[in-house]
């Protein structure tokens, strides 16, 4: 079974401070993908970036960057500089590799983030 | 930006109704989904539609739902008898790809009140 764990619920930072949300995910598969997504307070999910397992590479976008580490599990996202924009719920997903079938996402719990000015 | 668009943005209907929430997903996409988010908990799949048939469904897609693509651009949610805990913001989704590769696009979101 696919599982993806978000242990914090809650963060609250102030603005320009660096904010890591972490992510944890169970898997027997040997090819999967690994996806954060950004819920604003209007509701809708908003991609952020698909990573798949054989690729360790961290990412950076602009003030977001996200560490890969098959070693542990995580997939951690990282916002630097952070900025009241950023206030939303992240969540985490994880998904296997289906042949001939679509994919399913199993989404963490979700880290509502808060960014104070 | 070609995006998924979802009707109605929020409804609120009485238990035992029936609901049909729309989804026009992205026009050259062949992969459909229905997820589902119960206020403040995470987002949960529900189905998944390719080639005109349901590809997988989870536990919570029991009897009461089912989903179409009545025309070649609509996909439609269908829940027969409402019950209270169907409240929720239901998000459909599409992609290129069902291997993994595809990036998902979800819509807005359509929120259902059940009283």
């Amino acid at each position: 079974a696919q599982k993806v764990t978000q242990a914090q619920t809650e963060i609250s930072v102030v603005e320009k401070e660096d904010v890591t949300l972490d992510c944890v995910y169970e898997t027997r598969d040997t090819t999967y993908y690994l996806f954060w997504y950004k819920q604003p307070p209007s509701g809708e999910l908003v991609f952020l970036i698909r990573r798949n397992s054989f690729d360790e590479q961290n990412e950076i976008s602009g003030r977001y960057s996200w560490n890969f580490q098959k070693s542990t599990s995580s997939f951690n996202f990282t916002i630097t500089a952070s900025q009241v924009v950023d206030s939303a719920v992240y969540f985490c997903a994880l998904s296997g590799l289906i042949i001939q079938g679509a994919q399913k996402l199993v989404f963490g719990q979700g880290t509502r983030l808060t960014i104070n000015p | 930006e070609p995006e998924v668009t979802q009707t109605p943005s929020h409804q609120v209907t009485q238990m035992g109704q029936e609901v049909i929430l729309r989804c026009v997903p992205i026009s050259n996409h062949l992969y459909f989904y229905w997820y589902r988010q119960i206020l403040g908990q995470k987002v949960e799949f529900l189905v998944s539609f390719y080639n005109n048939e349901i590809s997988e469904k989870s536990e919570i897609f029991d009897d009461q739902f089912s989903v179409e693509r009545p025309d070649g651009s609509n996909f439609t949610l269908k829940i027969r008898s409402t019950k209270l805990e169907d409240s929720a913001m239901y998000f459909c989704a599409s992609s290129t790809s069902g291997s993994g590769t595809g990036e998902l696009f979800f819509g807005e979101g359509s929120r259902l009140t059940v009283l």
